[in-house]
């Protein structure tokens, strides 16, 4: 059974620090590995895909990495800002006949201050 | 662009009475749909999918059930609502069609659920 877990669950760091965000699982067989951002009381929005073929992903920011063989993801963030606060979710994708349905973590909360 | 709706935003609902909660999506055909819960300290679990009208998979058996009565229409119901059935519930939406997704999954703005 696939397991996601996220470490930390809460980090709070001073505006303008890079920092790394962690997911690890458990079955090293998926598809896909997706990362949210959720604000409080709001939906998910996707920021970065990445593909089982492939190790990174970049958008402004964001990086984020993937290493199938040890079942992690790293997502990057640059330069933080206090917008950046929000819970972050990582979620792999299964294949075959579940149709990429994702199993999530329960996030990181990223707090930055001013 | 694709759009995905959700309503109502929030619900307060007594134990024992039923529910309905409806999700729809713009701009794209075929869509894979999704149903997934949110409770406090306990992450996302997906309850149901749907490749296609009338094709409900249901991930947890529950006292929720789950119907796509048109292509880019899914509903969530229940008979008689339960004090565990509160939390956060999101609908979802991937591009379709095929047997394997790779794709990205969107996420609607959710309806807030308490029972009471």
């Amino acid at each position: 059974k696939q397991e996601v877990t996220q470490i930390p669950a809460a980090l709070s760091v001073p505006e303008g620090e890079n920092l790394v965000l962690n997911c690890s699982f458990t079955d090293s067989a998926i598809y896909n590995l997706q990362w949210f951002r959720q604000d409080p009381g709001k939906g998910l929005t996707s920021l970065l895909l990445i593909q089982s073929s492939q190790r990174e992903q970049t958008s402004g920011r964001l990086n984020a990495s993937l290493d199938k063989s040890s079942g992690r993801s790293t997502l990057y963030i640059a330069a933080s800002q206090p917008g950046d606060s929000a819970t972050y979710l990582c979620a792999v994708g299964r294949g075959g006949g579940s149709q990429g349905n994702l199993i999530f973590g329960k996030g990181t909360k990223l707090s930055v201050k001013p | 662009s694709q759009t995905i709706h959700q309503w109502p935003a929030t619900l307060v609902q007594p134990v024992g009475s039923p529910l309905s909660l409806e999700c729809t999506v713009e701009g794209t055909s075929n869509p894979n749909l999704y149903w997934y819960r949110q409770a406090a300290g306990r992450g996302l679990q997906l309850l149901f999918y749907s490749v296609g009208i009338g094709q409900i998979s249901s991930e947890v058996p529950q006292n929720l059930s789950a119907s796509r009565p048109q292509d880019r229409q899914f509903i969530l119901s229940s008979k008689k609502l339960l004090l565990s059935d509160s939390g956060f519930y999101l609908c979802a939406w991937s591009v379709g069609r095929q047997a394997i997704s790779y794709n990205e999954q969107f996420f609607g703005p959710g309806t807030r659920l308490t029972v009471l």
